[in-house]
């Protein structure tokens, strides 16, 4: 039972470069997540997706893109990398987008932009 | 928007005492209020929930208070153990039609020795 699974774990970038983070979920869930986690801030949210075919933004999405490809997976993608984007990032689903459901996350994908 | 605060940052106790981490919330719509536990290297996961029609709610060695009025949540951990230290995240969420905002406090890193 795999959950959210999101891939590289690890990623090094040269400022500037572009890379995407990948995330898939097997649970069925309508609602899929992209979070940011920096020291002292806690989780923040870029984009979420509420149902497939919808994307909105979150706290932080600048910098950021992201595609919501079917209903099982939601990437994001960083078109240039700053050193500020080095974070740890989690995707996380739920079963539907009202309030009161849990919110499963992935193991995280560490980013270091130098 | 909402915001939610969280102390303290960091907080450590004897193997068999008390553990206490505080919330506050700004939004007197947010109805729904859960507690996440993240151990290293891993993703959140929801330990307990409780929501704004609920004044206590418990779960073994768990347990969440809300007081509405003042804005206020807590969760109570009794008879620490070493597996406990994780950092700990609490969240307020408001519900609505199309979507949901579920925003996170900054963490608590407890650490509990032996």
């Amino acid at each position: 039972n795999a959950g959210v699974t999101q891939t590289p774990k690890f990623q090094v970038l040269k400022t500037g470069q572009s890379m995407t983070l990948q995330c898939a979920q097997d649970m069925n869930h309508n609602s899929m997540y992209w979070y940011r986690q920096d020291p002292g801030m806690g989780l923040r949210l870029i984009y979420y997706s509420a149902s497939e075919g919808t994307t909105d933004k979150g706290e932080v999405p600048n910098g950021y893109n992201v595609s919501r490809l079917n209903k099982r997976e939601f990437s994001l993608r960083l078109e240039s990398a700053a050193p500020s984007q080095t974070s740890v990032y989690f995707c996380a689903s739920s079963p539907v987008p009202i309030s009161g459901n849990t919110i499963y996350f992935g193991e995280g994908s560490w980013l270091t932009v130098v | 928007g909402e915001n939610v605060e969280q102390h303290p940052s960091t907080l450590s106790v004897q193997e068999g005492d008390s553990a206490v981490i505080k919330c506050t919330y700004s939004d007197s719509a947010s109805n729904y209020f859960p507690w996440y536990k993240q151990e290293l290297g891993k993703g959140p996961q929801l330990i307990i929930d409780i929501r704004s029609n609920v004044g206590e709610k418990k779960d073994q060695r768990i347990a969440v208070t809300l007081n509405k009025t003042a804005k206020h949540f807590s969760l109570h951990i009794t008879e620490t153990q070493p597996e406990d230290s994780a950092v700990y995240f609490c969240a307020a969420s408001i519900g609505g039609t199309g979507g949901f905002k579920t925003i996170f406090g900054a963490g608590t890193r407890l650490f509990v020795k032996a």
